[in-house]
């Protein structure tokens, strides 16, 4: 089945540093990934869809300067939080759909637990 | 009114019990149908992917899917401690390629 790898699946920075988090399709390819983050006991809220090449396209109240996110392959988009703060602190989980299916179901990677003190 | 309905749970149930998890969702529009499992600290796993009205069944997982009524189901037979985790429901609008998710129901199985 379609595999997405994440990494690293837990970091922890410190405050104002940044912080990049990749993930990958391994066996399939994907010209758009979506970015999630999740609160404890909360249900995913979608961050960002990626686009390889081409900007990506942010939620209503993400703000795209502090979560960058880059789509340079067909196989690879990172997310990288920067200027960390505390409340930054939280469960982002990528996904991607294997576009050699029509109508493919979305493939989720294991998530990073990011920590900023 | 969201356009994916799940109860979120706890739902407690004794091992080997069957298990029923629902959701119903509002936009005809959506026409895939999957259930994902979410174990804590960890991202969630496809368990069905359906697209026509009916069951389909994988293991002890049948999805049921009704179209009519606008209600998609996942049973879980023989249930085991190991399936306690959070099960999400989400329907894919082929027209526009957006996922929704509903908000997950947390089931609890006890030994």
């Amino acid at each position: 089945g379609a595999v997405v790898s994440q990494h690293p699946s837990w970091v922890i920075c410190k405050s104002g540093t940044s912080v990049k988090i990749e993930c990958r399709s391994l066996d399939f390819q994907a010209t758009t990934m979506f970015w999630y983050r999740q609160f404890p006991k909360q249900s995913l809220m979608l961050m960002a869809t990626s686009n390889e090449g081409s900007k990506a396209t942010y939620e209503q109240g993400v703000e795209k300067d502090k979560f960058l996110i880059n789509h340079a392959s067909l196989t690879l988009s990172t997310l990288t939080v920067t200027s960390a703060h505390p409340e930054d602190s939280s469960f982002y989980i990528c996904s991607a759909r294997d576009e050699g299916i029509h109508n493919s179901p979305l493939h989720f990677g294991n998530g990073t637990r990011l920590t900023v003190t | 009114q969201k356009e994916v309905e799940q109860d979120p749970g706890p739902l407690s149930v004794p091992e080997g019990a069957i298990v029923s998890l629902n959701c119903t969702y509002s936009n005809s529009a959506f026409q895939y149908f999957m259930w994902y499992r979410q174990y804590s600290r960890k991202g969630p796993e496809l368990l069905m992917y359906t697209y026509s009205s009916g069951n389909k069944e994988d293991g002890r997982f049948t999805a049921q899917v009704d179209k009519s009524s606008k209600y998609i189901s996942l049973f879980i037979r023989d249930s085991q401690p190991s399936d306690s985790a959070t099960y999400l429901c989400a329907s894919l609008d082929a027209g526009t390629y957006k996922y929704i998710f509903g908000t997950g129901t947390r089931l609890k199985v006890l030994a």
